[in-house]
């Protein structure tokens, strides 16, 4: 089954830029989303298809993904944007639906 | 405005069965395909079974292929999650959430604010 690999924290300045990766085999290849949770909260969509923004999501949120890594970044960090961040992608080989291990984010 | 409603969940011994609702509004229900996802308590979100639009096609996670039935009633604009054999490991909040986009690599969104399943003696 497919893999999707997040590193499980993510420390970060406000005012600087937070960037947390997701790595999967030939990720490139694929569409990625990201979704934003804050405790006691549903995910809410931040990311789609590597790098666009859903209406109501800041400029600050921006994505990419090329090779076996996509990369979310968050510019301008603010204390608001601590929470957990997932990526997710459809595994056609499968039919499955995959997500990634999940990244804390913590504004200092 | 869209939104998806969860129902259902409870406290339930193992090996009994639980049926989960979602009920949607605000947008054309009968259009999109639809999903379970559940969080068991300080984890990861954990896809566990997608419904075609129109109810044509069913695929599930292995963890619970075989125990859990996704189903549909269009004309009521409600999403069920049919749970038996139950085990301990099956207790997590459980998240309906729309497929948006329009192709099997589409995105989750809206989500619902889910309902809490726990499976326990």
């Amino acid at each position: 089954s497919y893999v999707l690999t997040q590193p499980p924290s993510v420390s970060v300045a406000p005012g600087q830029t937070a960037r947390i990766t997701c790595g999967g085999n030939n990720i490139g290849s694929k569409s990625v989303h990201w979704y934003q949770q804050k405790p006691g909260q549903a995910p809410v969509l931040v990311v789609y298809d590597d790098s666009d923004r859903p209406s109501g999501i800041p400029e600050r949120f921006s994505g990419s993904n090329s090779g076996n890594t996509a990369t979310l970044s968050i510019s301008r960090v603010e204390a608001g944007d601590e929470a957990d961040y997932y990526c997710q992608v459809w595994d056609s080989s499968s039919d499955h639906y995959v997500f990634g291990t999940g990244t804390k984010v913590t504004v200092l | 405005q869209v939104q998806l409603v969860e129902s259902g969940g409870g406290v339930v011994q193992p090996g009994r069965s639980l049926r989960l609702s979602c009920a949607a509004s605000g947008f054309t229900f009968h259009t999109y395909a639809m999903h379970w996802v559940r969080q068991a308590p300080g984890k990861g979100l954990e896809w566990v079974a997608v419904i075609w639009f129109d109810g044509s096609n069913e695929y599930y996670a292995d963890s619970v292929k075989g125990r859990f039935t996704i189903s549909r009633h269009n004309s009521k604009n409600t999403l069920y999650l049919q749970m038996n054999s139950l085990r301990a490991e099956d207790t997590a909040v459980y998240y309906c959430a729309r497929m948006s986009g329009g192709s099997s690599m589409s995105w989750f969104d809206p989500w619902g604010q889910g309902t809490l399943v726990t499976v326990s003696s």
